[in-house]
């Protein structure tokens, strides 16, 4: 059974500081891994993909993986309220298209 | 460009119904999700589709869902009959073949009472 881990949160960042989102999963195979924003009542929106070890920058967000300790992570600097959102984290496993998802972790931008 | 697309963008129907939810993919995207989103249990893959063909059922909760893609543009999901544990948010994504950026549609809130 795969497993995408994340806190729930709330997490409360001050605005212009750097939010930092967490992820693990439980399948060593996993080869691929988004990030996805949802505001309340809409759909998912990728905003970051990583395939391999290290950092991947794109504008405010950089996207964190560790392969050996099965771990991503999302860091969005100058955080601005309309960052307010839920952020999923989604893995793609070895010889599958279909993404596991996170249950997400709500993240709150305070003015 | 226009981004997935489904219909209804709401459902409420009475348990027993049948309910059937579309889908229109991303023009020249070649594989197609169904996805299911409930509070307790997040965003779960129901099915997917590459080329039209079905690849991966197994997410499909009960024999009531059934799901098909007759052609490159269009997609359906059909839950009969419906029961009130079926109410979650269905949305539809899609994707270039083995490029893994899968694009979400707007979803569909199906209630069944």
């Amino acid at each position: 059974q795969k497993e995408v881990e994340q806190n729930s949160g709330p997490l409360s960042v001050p605005e212009g500081a750097i939010a930092s989102l967490n992820c693990t999963y439980s399948d060593r195979v996993s080869q691929s891994f988004f990030w996805y924003r949802q505001y309340s009542g809409k759909s998912p929106e990728l905003i970051m993909s990583i395939y391999s070890n290290g950092d991947k920058e794109d504008g405010r967000f950089t996207a964190q993986l560790n392969k050996a300790s099965q771990y991503v992570s999302l860091l969005i600097r100058d955080s601005q309220p309309s960052d307010s959102a839920t952020y999923l984290c989604a893995v793609l496993g070895g010889g599958a298209d279909g993404l596991t998802f996170g249950k997400g972790t709500h993240l709150i931008i305070q003015p | 460009d226009a981004g997935v697309i489904q219909s209804p963008r709401h459902e409420v129907t009475e348990m027993g119904q049948e309910v059937t939810l579309r889908c229109k993919p991303i023009s020249g995207h070649n594989s197609l999700f169904w996805y299911r989103q409930t509070m307790m249990r997040g965003l779960e893959l129901l099915i997917y589709f590459n080329n039209n063909v079905p690849i991966d059922d197994s997410g499909m909760p009960e024999d009531r869902f059934s799901a098909k893609m007759p052609n490159a543009s269009f997609s359906t999901l059909k839950i009969q009959p419906s029961e009130p544990r079926d109410s979650a948010v269905y949305f539809c994504a899609s994707s270039f073949l083995g490029s893994y950026e899968q694009y979400f549609g707007p979803g569909t809130r199906l209630t069944v009472t």
